[in-house]
C-alpha cells in the first residue's frame, strides 16, 4: 500500500542539480513528505521534509506542488558521494507520530 | 539527534533456529520500530513497540514469528523465529527525535 511513485533509476552529471520527482496523488490533508537516502548497506539517512510549503536545509530542497500530489527533491550540486537510493515517504496518520510508508525510491548514480 | 547500535550487525543461521537482534538508543524515547528490508526492496514496517504494552503489528506480520521486547525506554529486542531462507533480510530499528525517524545500522541477516 505504498502510496508514493518514483522512477526506478536515474544519472547527474557531477556538479550538476539532481531533480528527483515523486507522485503521492492519494496524499491526505495532515500527512507530510518524507525524503531519506540509503548508501549500499547502511541506514537509511534523513533528508528534508514538509507539509505543503517548499523546504530548504543544507543538504537539499523540497518543491512541493499546490495541491499536494507531487513532490520534487533537488540536490543542488551533486557529488559522487550522492550516489544512493532514494526514498519519498509519506508519512500515514497525522502530524509526526504516523507509520512511514515506503515506495520502491529512486537508485541515482552521479557521474563524473 | 539519536544514536542507534544495533547487534549483531551481520549473522549466518542456520533453518529452523531463532536469533534475537539488539537495538539500543543513546537517548529515552517512546516507540521504536522494526523494519525489514528483503534483498533489493524497500523497507517494509514490522511492528511498532511501545515501553509497557505489547508491540503493534502489522499485517503479515505476527508475534510468534517476529516476537519483540521493550523492557525500557533506550532498548529493545526482535527475534526472528523459525527461521526459513525467505527471511534473509535487512532488518532495522528505527526511532523518533526531532520530530523526524532516525534508523539503526541495521542486522544483515542470511539463513541457510
Amino acid at each position: 500500500d505504498a502510496k508514493t511513485t518514483q522512477p526506478p533509476s536515474m544519472d547527474c552529471a557531477e556538479g550538476r542539480a539532481a531533480n528527483l520527482p515523486c507522485n503521492h496523488s492519494t496524499i491526505s490533508g495532515n500527512e507530510y513528505v518524507y525524503w531519506y537516502r540509503q548508501i549500499h548497506s547502511q541506514g537509511p539517512q534523513y533528508i528534508i521534509h514538509g507539509l505543503k510549503n517548499n523546504e530548504t536545509n543544507e543538504m537539499a530542497s523540497l518543491i512541493i506542488t499546490e495541491d499536494r500530489k507531487s513532490s520534487t527533491l533537488i540536490l543542488p550540486h551533486a557529488t559522487l558521494r550522492d550516489t544512493a537510493v532514494y526514498y519519498c515517504i509519506v508519512r500515514v496518520g497525522s502530524g509526526n507520530t504516523g507509520k512511514l510508508i515506503f515506495g520502491q525510491g529512486t537508485t541515482l548514480q552521479v557521474k563524473p | 539527534s539519536a544514536v542507534i547500535s544495533q547487534k549483531p550487525s551481520r549473522d549466518i543461521c542456520q533453518r529452523g533456529t531463532s536469533l534475537t537482534i539488539q537495538c539500543q538508543v543513546d537517548s529515552q524515547v517512546t516507540m521504536m520500530f522494526w523494519y525489514r528490508q528483503q534483498p533489493g526492496q524497500s523497507l517494509t514496517l514490522i511492528a511498532t513497540a511501545n515501553q509497557g504494552s505489547e508491540a503493534t503489528y502489522e499485517s503479515g506480520f505476527v508475534i510468534d514469528k517476529f516476537p519483540i521486547s521493550r523492557p525500557n525506554l533506550t532498548f529493545s529486542t526482535l527475534t526472528v523465529s523459525n527461521m526459513s531462507p525467505e527471511d534473509s533480510s535487512i532488518y532495522l530499528c528505527s526511532v523518533e527525535a526531532l520530530n523526524r525517524p532516525f534508523f539503526g545500522p541495521g542486522t544483515r541477516l542470511t539463513v541457510l
